[in-house]
């Protein structure tokens, strides 16, 4: 009964490719989250999602678009990967201001 | 962007000894949180700190939110095995944007 959920949990692929993330939150939350995590652990928020409706939009390059179909779900689609793209993207999801908690991670890498 | 200033950045003591460390910011947080991540997995809740010179435990951890409101500690107590893994302190003005910490690795010497 996992709380938030990613898939897959290894993604290898070239450059230049366009790639997806899913995450699904069984905790009942309306909040939604992606975070990036770097080689050095500093985790940076990108996006985040209140009831479908996009409140967040760090400075992130145009090539990631979060889509949200339900406040359950919320899946990050990349396009054109680049070898900088490398890292690990953790879904997150709260419920309105609350504590967040994170699934367990999706680590991207570029060949 | 900002980032929370968490010190130490790693940390090796024995089995059954104290651990401190803290994290602080430029900015007034109006929310101070703690997590632990361990390798493969997502960050984990420990403790949520609300109120401005608050001190609330978790078992044999216990954090502080500073009364400046720039600043958190989490302390643990007679560290045990588990224990190994980085530490994250997140603060939020209010909002749902979270602000993470540098993180501090501990590592328990055999």
């Amino acid at each position: 009964d996992t709380a938030v959920s990613q898939t897959p949990k290894y993604l290898v692929t070239q450059m230049g490719n366009d790639k997806s993330i899913k995450c699904e939150q069984n905790l009942g939350h309306d909040t939604m989250y992606w975070y990036k995590q770097d080689s050095k652990k500093f985790l940076k928020i990108m996006f985040s999602y209140n009831n479908k409706e996009l409140i967040i939009n760090e400075t992130v390059p145009n090539r990631f678009s979060p889509k949200s179909p339900d406040k359950a779900h919320l899946n990050l689609h990349i396009n054109s990967l680049e070898l900088g793209d490398s890292a690990v993207y953790f879904c997150a999801s709260s419920q309105d201001r609350g504590p967040q908690h994170f699934g367990d991670g999706t680590r991207l890498s570029i060949l | 962007g900002q980032q929370l200033n968490q010190s130490p950045q790693s940390m090796f003591i024995q089995e059954g000894e104290d651990v401190s460390m803290n994290c602080t910011s430029s900015s007034i947080f109006n929310t101070w949180l703690w997590y632990k991540q361990d390798p493969g997995e997502g960050p984990v809740l420990l403790i949520a700190l609300y109120k401005a010179g608050e001190l609330t435990s978790n078992g044999r951890l216990t954090a502080q939110f500073g009364i400046t409101r720039k600043d958190s500690f989490l302390n643990i107590s007679a560290s045990i095995p588990s224990d190994v893994g980085i530490y994250f302190c997140a603060g939020s003005p209010g909002n749902e944007k979270l602000t993470f910490g540098t993180g501090t690795r501990l590592t328990i010497i055999p």
